[in-house]
């Protein structure tokens, strides 16, 4: 089993509606959940970051955290094209080592 | 503020050759990571510094790979000899403390190409 698994896609859905992508992780120890969007032949570049049970909002992006599920998700409202990346789910443990899952690729058409 | 440099953006090299990236992270920021990503993965953790010590090479290939981070700012990643599974993007990061909720920042990345 990978230690964090995510749907590589590719997800296609069109301008305006809301893109949900989800990534689960093994460790029961894990503290701390990142998203990152990578552009392709780009470095990655953090969209959120979430520690506690729950929904945290940042405009348009909304992550959430089920620890006892082992799941995190990551959902995009009013998804533009220019939304179009890799999404890069990661997970630390206690030192800050992030374990990264292989990324689901969003397209949005418009 | 500057974000993290790295360099060279791109090399090709032949197989059995060395190479040598560099990277200058954020001022300030205590730890620094390289990772190398292979085309259509996630990146993967290959060291993790704190200042100058390491405090992760679990996954560094060391027969081959060696990495180094004096005075606790700039690092070199090198790579002698390589091989053609070693064509990846080496992405290099920083952070301020390497806790569990700190943020991690990337540099542009080196794309090498082995031959």
């Amino acid at each position: 089993q990978k230690e964090v698994e995510q749907n590589s896609g590719p997800l296609s859905v069109p301008e305006g509606a809301i893109a949900s992508l989800n990534c689960t992780y093994s460790d029961r120890g894990s503290q701390s959940f990142f998203w990152y969007r990578q552009y392709s032949g780009k470095s990655p570049e953090l969209i959120m970051f979430i520690y506690s049970n729950g929904d945290k909002e940042d405009g348009r992006f909304t992550a959430q955290l089920n620890k006892a599920s082992q799941y995190v998700s990551l959902l995009i409202r009013d998804s533009q094209p220019s939304d179009s990346a890799t999404y890069l789910c990661a997970v630390t443990a206690s030192y800050g080592k992030l374990t990264f899952g292989q990324g689901t690729i969003l397209t949005v058409h418009p | 503020e500057a974000g993290v440099a790295q360099s060279p953006r791109y090399k090709i090299i032949e197989k059995r050759q060395s190479v040598a990236f560099w990277c200058n992270p954020i001022s300030g920021h205590a730890t620094l990571y390289w990772y190398q990503q292979i085309l259509g993965q996630g990146p993967k953790l290959l060291i993790q510094f704190q200042n100058n010590g390491v405090v992760d090479d679990s996954q560094l290939p060391k027969d081959r790979f060696s990495a180094e981070r004096l005075k606790g700012v700039d690092s070199t990643l090198k790579i002698q000899p390589a091989k053609l599974e070693d064509s990846a993007v080496y992405l290099c990061a920083s952070s301020p403390m390497g806790g569990a909720t700190d943020t991690q920042y990337f540099g542009p990345g080196t794309r090498l190409t082995v031959l």
